[in-house]
């Protein structure tokens, strides 16, 4: 079965230390995209990869980073450097060129 | 600037119809998507609509749009408690040429279905 698998389902960390939230997909996308949800908000966009070697900052890129090193798999790592890290955090994908993403189940990171 | 907009919160009894409202500013979008989210899932693509159609109907779910008025609708035709979610609407811009669009959310509404 094609889809989007992100790891693990739920997340602790200790403050200041940095973290790495796992993505990937077999629907053979090209494009992937990182997203932060916070209650009562809509998804902000956080990275996106339009294809491997190349990724671009969303609106709240600060505190985060990603590569694309491979297709199926863009990691994002939240940083010690960002403020306010507890959040559900969406991973998506998209064939090149159009906008219909596939989201993955979440990863929800607290951080206390 | 960019901004999609939808109340929060609606409430329904079983049988009865849903409608979920969101309006958007950009008038550019190429295309108008509603997804459903249920409690700590991701989210599942519904339906969408391009942005030169009135109307589209898919089995019990009827999407209106108005252009002129920047108005998008989702109506869920006998809501069912399974459909209880949070429902979100985005708008797709393409600041950039031959490149995937940028997807802008509304905030989501919560429908909750009542037996």
């Amino acid at each position: 079965d094609g889809g989007i698998t992100q790891s693990p389902k739920y997340l602790f960390r200790k403050e200041g230390q940095n973290v790495t939230l796992s993505c990937e997909q077999n629907l053979n996308h090209d494009a992937m995209y990182w997203y932060r949800q916070d209650p009562g908000q809509g998804l902000r966009l956080i990275y996106y990869s339009q294809i491997v070697n190349d990724f671009q900052k969303g609106d709240i890129a600060e505190g985060y980073s990603v590569s694309r090193e491979k297709k199926e798999s863009f990691p994002l790592t939240v940083t010690s450097a960002q403020k306010n890290p507890t959040a559900f955090y969406l991973c998506a994908s998209s064939i090149r060129g159009t906008d219909e993403q596939y989201f993955g189940p979440g990863t929800r990171l607290t951080v206390t | 600037g960019e901004d999609v907009e939808q109340s929060l919160f609606l409430s329904v009894r079983e049988g009865d119809s849903s409608v979920i409202n969101c309006t958007y500013t950009d008038s550019s979008s190429t295309y108008l998507y509603w997804y459903k989210q249920e409690p700590g899932a991701g989210l599942q693509l519904l339906t969408y609509i391009f942005s030169n159609m009135d109307m589209k109907q898919d089995q019990r779910l009827t999407v209106l749009l108005n252009k002129k008025d920047k108005h998008l609708s989702l109506r869920i035709a006998d809501t069912q408690t399974g459909d209880s979610a949070i429902y979100f609407c985005a708008e797709s811009i393409r600041p950039w040429v031959n490149q995937g669009g940028k997807l802008i959310f509304g905030q989501g509404t919560e429908l909750s279905v009542k037996p």
